[in-house]
């Protein structure tokens, strides 16, 4: 049964970069999955971020694109996320999950001064 | 960019059958759209419940089931219980992107 933990500063300053690692366990990250990134702002409805394939190929939000950078690492099982120049609209809690049938818990993201 | 809209929230007595739909802004749901739906309690990360349209995970409840109606993607409860309230999503598919839709609070009474 494959795992997922979401890790991350937990607060960050707004212009600054958000950086999100999700650890995976009980399954290889180098099988042929997609891995995704998804945010939900307090109260609010959950936003697709991107995904990545297990090759490293990326498709990113749209509205996201211009400030959105998605790793894999298959050495060491995990892949990340980089959000750049943050603000109050990026605090969320952030979900890694892979093919959308396994989930990570989420971790909360503030930008905040 | 595709917005999706599900209904902001409905009401269903225990035992009952509700269908809850799911709409893009433009055009109709198709298999193509590959259409997914999640389950998310308070507190909780989204549970998968189908994808594929209609296809269910190992742990999908049997009284739930998914389908294409009249150009929307649609989750039907049948024998709905006190359990099933919560919060609904659907995910639609467009070329390499995924649009959530809006949720659909589901409550039991």
């Amino acid at each position: 049964q494959v795992q997922l933990q979401e890790s991350g500063p937990g607060l960050v300053k707004p212009s600054e970069t958000l950086s999100l690692t999700c650890t995976v366990s009980g399954g290889s990250i180098s099988s042929p999955y997609w891995w995704s990134w998804i945010r939900q702002s307090p109260g609010k409805g959950l936003e697709w971020i991107g995904e990545m394939s297990h090759t490293g190929r990326p498709n990113y939000n749209p509205s996201l694109k211009s400030r959105v950078t998605m790793s894999i690492d298959t050495s060491k099982t995990h892949f990340s996320l980089t959000l750049t120049s943050v603000t109050a609209a990026d605090t969320a809690v952030y979900y890694c999950a892979r093919n959308w049938d396994s989930w990570g818990q989420g971790t909360l993201a503030t930008v905040s001064s | 960019q595709t917005v999706v809209t599900q209904e902001p929230s409905l009401t269903v007595s225990p035992g009952g059958t509700v269908t809850l739909t799911c709409a893009p802004s433009t055009g109709a749901v198709t298999s193509g759209n590959n259409p997914h739906w999640f389950q998310q309690k308070p507190g909780q990360a989204p549970r998968a419940l189908i994808y594929t349209t209609s296809k269910k995970y190992s742990w999908t409840p049997a009284r739930f089931s998914g389908s294409l109606l009249g150009g929307k993607a649609a989750l039907t409860l049948s024998g709905v219980q006190p359990e099933d309230e919560a919060e609904y999503y659907c995910l639609l598919s467009y070329g390499g992107a995924w649009v959530f839709g809006g949720g659909t609070e589901l409550t039991v009474l």
